[in-house]
């Protein structure tokens, strides 16, 4: 098995939505609930913005959200801002007691 | 407020082994699980493996299994992730990360250490 599918790249301007999507299989995304997505600026710790596919922990901007449709879980960002440059990973739960997470996805906004 | 501290970097050889200790503070440790998570040089996140709450069970990756010890000390409030007959491959950044919820298995994290820098090299 492998980590979940991330695009490598997505970029927006200042203002603009994007959506960064993830994709797993019918063991993980398609079975459970539980999806989360991170943050991580160069040379920090991952920071937590959405979990359980949907839910935002307190503190994250609601320019944040989250969906999951059959084994495609998606974060969406509307009205990107600088600080939003950023490595997004997406992480699920899997049928085989384990823990995936995807390959990284950097944002940038032009 | 929550804290995860982190040892210091280290430098090891290969075949050698690496203990990385995680201290804990501003929460009841017992209650929630840690996980560890590495992050190899310009690569991704990888799970690595969790110790749950008081209950104390533990699953690894199974790229790490027979390789990977994962142990706490509920007098201090430390955790710790040791990682045997280490190869160049294992240079990366290592993570703690505390499981959101409570009595819970730790797969949504919302506080992490700070990272511990594993340099293998000859």
């Amino acid at each position: 098995q492998s980590a979940l599918t991330q695009p490598a790249s997505v970029s927006g301007s200042p203002g603009q939505s994007i959506t960064i999507s993830c994709t797993g299989t019918s063991s993980d995304i398609g079975s459970y609930n539980y999806v989360s997505w991170y943050q991580q600026h160069p040379g920090k710790a991952p920071k937590l913005m959405v979990y359980d596919v949907a839910n935002r922990p307190s503190g994250v901007s609601n320019r944040f959200s989250g969906s999951k449709s059959g084994n495609t879980a998606s974060l969406t960002i509307s009205g990107l801002q600088a600080e939003d440059e950023a490595d997004y990973y997406c992480s699920s739960y899997s049928s085989i007691n384990t823990l995936w997470f995807g390959g990284g996805t950097r944002l940038s906004v032009l | 407020q929550v804290q995860l501290v982190q040892s210091g970097g280290e430098v090891k050889k290969p075949g050698a082994s690496v203990q990385v200790s995680c201290k804990a503070s501003g929460y009841n440790f017992s209650a929630y699980g840690i996980s560890w998570v590495r992050q190899a040089p310009g690569q991704g996140l990888e799970w690595m493996g969790w110790i749950s709450d008081h209950r104390r069970d533990r699953q690894f990756s199974q790229n790490l299994q027979g390789r990977l010890t994962m142990t706490t000390d509920t007098s201090t409030s430390t955790a710790y992730m040791e990682l045997r007959s280490l190869t160049s491959d294992d240079t990366a950044v290592y993570f703690c990360a505390r499981g959101l919820y409570k009595w819970e298995l730790p797969i949504d994290f919302d506080y992490w250490g700070q990272g511990t820098l594993v340099t293998v090299s000859s």
